[in-house]
This record gives C-alpha cells, structure tokens and sequence, in this order.
C-alpha cells in the first residue's frame, strides 16, 4: 500500500521556537496533502489543505502565519509552527491521496505522525 | 455545520463475539463514508469505505452498513481478537479534494 512518511516523529521545543514537521509520499505522486491535528480522547481536526505550487486553504480557526505550509514537490509537504507556544502541543498528523486520481476512492493516506511538546 | 458522532467513546467484548460500532452524521449528505483504525501515538490506518449508494460493503471479518435514510453507519468486527483492541475512527468526506471529518472514535478493548 502507499506510504507516507513523517519527520519527526516528536519534538521538543522551547516556547518561542519554530519547529517543521515533514511530510513525505514515498511510493507515489500526491497533489494535495492534508494536515491535521489531534489532542488528547479527541478526534482528528482538519487544519489545511496543501496543494502543490500553490497556497494551503486554512481551515476556520487556523491562523495561517503561526501555520505555515509549504507544498513546493508532489512528494513532500511542510509545516512550520512558528513561536510555538506551550498550546501548540499537539500530534500533528498528515495525510494525502494519489494524484491523478479523482477522489471517487477518497481513501487517505496518512503518516505516522508528530507529537510536538512545547516547554 | 457537519457534525459526526461515534455514540460510545469506549467498548468492551470478549474475545470471540462481535463488536458493533456506531457513527451518526447530521447536516450532510456524504458521498461515501470511511472507517479507520487508530492504534495510540500512531496515524490512522484505512479499513473500508462504503458509497452512499451502497448499503453494505465487506472486507474479512469487517462488514460496514450505511443507512443514509437515517445518517447512520454501523461497523462490525466479527469474531473479534485481542489484536483488534484500537481506537475505530469513522469519516466522511467534505470537500472536492477529499479531505475528512472525522468522529471522536470509539475504544474498542477484547479481552482473552
């Protein structure tokens, strides 16, 4: 099956920082990528839409200065948590489905995750 | 706006029987809806997804129904094993890219 890789897969940071998490399709092309985020007993939380050459589409809520997302290859896909803070903490996970594909499957691909602690 | 419930937020069965898992959706109409599994710390991995024209769909000892009359999705696990205790995530679709919103998911622990 399709692989997505993520980079770290924890950190911890001092408030104040920034830290990018990676994310890699390894076995295939993908045009758009998901990023969400989690905490604690609670379901997965939408935060953008990366797609390649051009702007993430933030979500409600999401600033997109303190997020930013950078989809600049049909494999890889960034965000920078800038001047994280201790509420920042959080498991970042991202996702993508296979270019060149309509979303008739809307199967999603995701990584293992990022569990980033801001002391 | 969308809004998506997995009634239990834990489950507990013996080895052996079947677990039965529910998500309820309101204010949508989904294309198709797709469960997940989710082990602790790890991200989701995709079990099945089933179309709003299909009424049930199976993989294994996995069978999704889908009851769009009353926004309902049940997912089974029969004869289920210790190996299956995970978190159960159900999702549905909300964009023209496919990107999911996703329920709280569901517990699930099968003790030996």
């Amino acid at each position: 099956g399709a692989v997505v890789s993520q980079h770290p897969s924890w950190v911890i940071c001092k408030s104040g920082t920034s830290v990018k998490i990676e994310c890699r399709s390894l076995d295939f092309q993908a045009t758009t990528m998901f990023w969400y985020r989690q905490f604690p007993k609670q379901s997965l939380m939408l935060m953008a839409t990366s797609n390649e050459g051009s702007k993430a589409t933030y979500e409600q809520g999401v600033e997109k200065d303190k997020f930013l997302i950078n989809h600049a290859s049909l494999t890889l896909s960034t965000l920078t948590v800038t001047s994280a803070h201790p509420e920042d903490s959080s498991f970042y996970i991202c996702s993508a489905n296979k270019a060149g594909r309509t979303t008739n499957t809307g199967e999603l691909f995701f990584g293992e995750g990022s569990r980033l602690t801001v002391l | 706006s969308q809004k998506i419930e997995q009634n239990s937020e834990a489950l507990n069965i013996q080895e052996g029987k079947t677990a039965t898992l529910t998500c309820n959706y309101t204010n949508y109409s989904p294309a198709y809806l797709q469960w997940y599994r989710q082990d602790p710390g790890r991200g989701p991995v995709f079990l099945l997804l089933i179309r709003e024209n299909e009424k049930e769909k199976r993989k294994e000892r996995l069978k999704v129904t889908f009851d769009t009359t009353l926004k309902q999705s049940l997912f089974h696990i029969t004869a289920s094993q210790p190996a299956d205790s995970a978190t159960y995530l159900c999702a549905l679709d909300v964009g023209s890219q496919g990107n999911l919103i996703f329920g709280k998911g569901t517990k699930l622990s099968v003790k030996p």
